[in-house]
């Protein structure tokens, strides 16, 4: 039973770029939540998908879009990227909202 | 906006010794976990205590939650190298889970 997958590992980007992150959460899972890591901080909620619709969404700007796909699986989008939008983004599903597995994480460096 | 807060910000202790971390939150919640991050990598979860619950153990782990000071505490006992890592509080916040800034707990061996 794979747990939650993320792709790609690692991104380099310049700004003013677009990025596509993809999470395949833990099998079973209907719940995905997106979160940014910068160094040395927590992991900030950036929104969460259940039934291919945003349910709940962070103090995130426009630019941060998401989706879900049928099977459960999303997307993150970042347009016009920043260099302060450099962090680890963490995918993270569960089935009810209590205990969350988190996917490795992309780490996105921005030029 | 980050709910949990952790203290201290960094532990540095010797193997064998017990580490305890504390958490504190703003508004009311349904249940406080803890999280443990090896190099910045995925986070694991570690323990769920619910607001009706005062303590709770796993392992060599043991959790406190006082909601009339909105506080929880992290004990690890009989700490190994192999327990060096980020721990993080975080409390469900509107159907999602908010996360603090994490302590850095490192062991020597």
């Amino acid at each position: 039973d794979a747990g939650v997958t993320q792709s790609p590992t690692h991104l380099i980007k310049t700004r003013g770029q677009q990025v596509t992150l993809r999470c395949s959460p833990k099998s079973g899972h209907d719940t995905v939540s997106w979160y940014q890591q910068a160094l040395g901080q927590g992991p900030q909620f950036i929104f969460q998908y259940y039934e291919e619709e945003e349910r709940q969404r962070g103090n995130f700007p426009d630019r941060f879009s998401g989706h879900q796909f049928p099977n459960y699986s999303s997307e993150l989008n970042v347009n016009a990227l920043l260099l302060g939008d450099s962090a680890l983004y963490l995918c993270a599903s569960s089935l009810t909202d209590e205990k969350l597995f988190f996917g490795s994480g992309t780490q996105l460096s921005v030029l | 906006s980050q709910q949990g807060e952790e203290d201290p910000q960094a532990l540095s202790i010797q193997e064998g010794e017990n580490a305890t971390m504390n958490c504190s939150y703003k508004t009311s919640i349904n249940n406080l976990q803890w999280y443990r991050q090896n190099s910045g990598r995925g986070l694991v979860h570690l323990i769920l205590i619910r607001s009706n619950e005062r303590e709770k153990h796993s392992g060599r782990l043991r959790v406190t939650l006082d909601t009339s000071k909105k506080s929880s505490s992290l004990l690890i006992t009989a700490s190994r190298a192999a327990d060096t890592a980020s721990y993080f509080c975080a409390t469900d916040e509107d159907n999602d889970m908010r996360f603090g800034a994490g302590t850095r707990l490192t062991v020597k061996p």
